[in-house]
């Protein structure tokens, strides 16, 4: 079945960068998603990339996808303390219906 | 744009209770809304999919009649707990997709807490 993964936490000094990885197995996602979850909200799109694509780049984020390894990942420049969060990937799986997200990585950035 | 609210934010309820949580787009009209649960420290798993005027799509293992959704305009979806029991405490999430613009994207509400003792 659908499965993403993704490493749980994760800690950077302020102002290095940030990477998050994630694997998944579903080879017909259209859409790959980064989102944002900060202590007791929801949740915020921070970006996508389309499958046919291998980098995408929106300011300090930057997103790599593999497609032939399945593996994406989140690069955050110039972290800040306002980056902290638990960041999740998800993919849509059977349509755009579906998001199937992972555990999510915790981010902590220290001074 | 692409604001979704839900209400109410935190709710405690006592055990045997139902609950409602709705959901709204405030500034788009949302055709199909979908319905998460987390848990602590743990990802979000989808609930049930519903479109405006049909009844939802729950998925495998999610009980339809203690999660009573509604989805009557295409502003507002409500999650109904029946009978609340300590084990349905969790964060539920909703989200919302327009008709038009990106239809991938899902914007999230910002979630409630219910908390059954």
């Amino acid at each position: 079945g659908e499965d993403v993964e993704q490493s749980l936490f994760l800690s950077v000094r302020e102002g290095d960068s940030s990477v998050i990885n994630c694997t998944y197995t579903d080879s017909s996602s259209t859409y790959l998603y980064w989102y944002k979850q900060e202590p007791g909200a929801g949740l915020q799109l921070l970006t996508y990339i389309f499958s046919n694509m291998d980098m995408k780049q929106d300011q300090r984020l930057t997103v790599l996808l593999n497609k032939k390894d399945k593996h994406l990942s989140l690069r955050i420049a110039d972290t800040q303390t306002g980056d902290s969060a638990i960041y999740f990937c998800a993919e849509n799986s059977g349509g755009y219906n579906k998001l199937i997200f992972g555990a999510g990585t915790r981010l902590a950035v220290h001074p | 744009g692409a604001v979704v609210s839900q209400h109410p934010s935190r709710v405690i309820c006592k055990s045997g209770t139902s609950v409602k949580i709705e959901c709204r787009s405030l500034d788009f009209q949302a055709t199909t809304m979908f319905w998460y649960r987390q848990f602590p420290k743990q990802s979000l798993m989808l609930m049930a999919t519903s479109n405006e005027g049909s009844k939802a799509t729950y998925e495998q293992g999610v009980e339809k009649d203690k999660f009573l959704i509604n989805h009557a305009s295409l502003t507002l979806s409500t999650l109904t707990v029946t009978s609340a029991h300590p084990e349905d405490s969790s964060f539920y999430i909703c989200s919302a997709r327009g008709g038009g613009g990106f239809a991938y994207e899902q914007y999230f509400g910002p979630g409630t807490r219910l908390t059954v003792t």
